[in-house]
């Protein structure tokens, strides 16, 4: 089957970059999604990048797509404690992540 | 906030009963999707509408059914219930079948 893989655990101290890593397996996948999702609440889109961009910058995030690799990645530049929350990577709306519990340490 | 309502919120039910959740999309928005986030599941998509036709699905069970209305809101169906049905259920909405999707809050659904 296809799965979207991404490790379960990061944690930062306030003020790092965080990291988040992805990886899917279609390669038809047009539109690749980052969500986040804070305790008791929805997912929140935080943004997307098109298969056909290679990088996408907005404001503190950029999202950063190797296609060869099929490799998708989230940087969260100067990590606050707002930014602890779960994290979804998705393949369009089909296939979702388990998810990465970012954690923000003051 | 997304613009895309659910309803209820929060919802406690006996096993064997049934319920339904009732979406309402964003503004203009023709495809509906809804999802099942269950603890040992994860996210797991379950069904898409788009303008009142299914228009692909995934992991629903026979017991769970749907619907998109003329007016483009949307209701899932969960019968014959059972203790791992327990779950939090999202609907999603697109302008597209390709356009970007958002979420609403959810309805948070025990079953005991």
């Amino acid at each position: 089957g296809e799965d979207v893989e991404q490790s379960l655990f990061l944690s930062v101290r306030e003020g790092d970059s965080s990291v988040i890593n992805c990886t899917y397996t279609d390669s038809s996948s047009t539109y690749l999604y980052w969500y986040k999702q804070e305790p008791g609440a929805g997912l929140q889109l935080l943004t997307y990048i098109f298969s056909n961009m290679d990088m996408k910058q907005d404001q503190r995030l950029t999202v950063l797509l190797n296609k060869k690799d099929k490799h998708l990645s989230l940087r969260i530049a100067d990590t606050q404690t707002g930014d602890s929350a779960i994290y979804f990577c998705a393949e369009y709306g089909m296939r979702f992540g388990a998810g990465t519990r970012l954690t923000v340490k003051p | 906030d997304s613009g895309v309502t659910q309803t209820p919120k929060h919802l406690i039910t006996a096993t064997g009963q049934r319920v339904t959740l009732r979406c309402s999309p964003r503004s203009g928005d023709l495809s509906v999707y809804w999802y099942q986030q269950s603890l040992d599941q994860g996210l797991q998509f379950l069904i898409q509408y788009y303008n009142g036709e299914e228009r692909a699905k995934g992991n629903i069970l026979e017991r769970f059914s749907a619907q998109q209305f003329p007016d483009l809101h949307s209701e899932l169906n969960l019968s014959s219930l059972e203790l791992g049905d327990s779950a939090l259920y999202f609907c999603a909405s697109s302008a597209n079948s390709g356009n970007t999707i958002y979420f609403g809050e959810g309805s948070w659904l025990t079953v005991v």
